[in-house]
């Protein structure tokens, strides 16, 4: 199995944009997901097949990746963001990345 | 929009198993794949494995191969992720999640391993 990682922290003030990273070796092959976690909740998908946002995401929350690196972006991060933030991909079997704490304050 | 259900917490000793059960409250998910995750206390999201349950095939992984077994009633349209000699380190909320994506997930069922 290989390895996804994640910076474990991000902050930002409101309003900036909030980039989360996420590398792996297999990424140039594989689509990476990311899913939002609040305190105390079940983890939420925000971004699939790299790019894709589920119906219901807000337009903010946009996904990138070229060679081994995804990434996050919150453009215009606002309070409500704040939570961490997980990346994930599926080789032959699926992997988490350490996930990232995202502070906007 | 599809809701999953898991069977309640549990408390378990040492060396024993447990079982944890997932139902999505409307629709079946024989055609789509049912992903388990845990997540140990303060701790990130863990990638168990995942079960394919019109085909019975099944993905586990490495860390958890030997002692996780993932199955499927298709009968009662329940999946079920069983855990084996347990210790405190399994001690996490367990997950189930919909779709190769991980789209819908389930509320999460807490084990606690417990002397």
């Amino acid at each position: 199995s290989y390895e996804l990682t994640q910076p474990p922290s991000v902050a930002v003030s409101p309003g900036q944009a909030a980039r989360i990273t996420c590398s792996g070796d297999a990424l140039p092959e594989k689509y990476t997901f990311w899913f939002q976690q609040k305190s105390g909740q079940a983890p939420v998908l925000v971004i699939y097949e790299d790019t894709k946002r589920p119906s219901g995401i807000p337009e903010r929350f946009s996904g990138s990746s070229s060679g081994t690196m995804a990434t996050l972006t919150i453009s215009g991060a606002q309070v409500e963001d704040e939570a961490d933030y997980y990346c994930y991909s599926m080789d032959t079997s699926g992997v988490f990345g350490g996930g990232t704490k995202l502070t906007v304050l | 929009q599809v809701q999953l259900v898991q069977s309640g917490a549990e408390v378990k000793k040492p060396g024993s198993s447990v079982k944890v059960s997932c139902k999505p409250s409307g629709g079946t998910f024989t055609t789509s794949v049912i992903n388990w995750v845990r997540q140990a206390p303060g701790q990130g999201l863990e990638w168990m494995g995942r079960i394919l349950p019109i085909l019975d095939i099944t993905t586990y992984g490495q860390k958890f191969q030997g002692r996780v077994t993932i199955t499927a009633d298709k009968s009662t349209n329940t999946a079920f992720v069983e855990l084996t000699r347990l210790s405190s380190e399994d001690t996490a909320i367990y997950y189930c999640a919909t779709e190769t994506r991980l789209k819908y997930w389930g509320q999460g069922t807490l084990v606690t391993v417990s002397s």
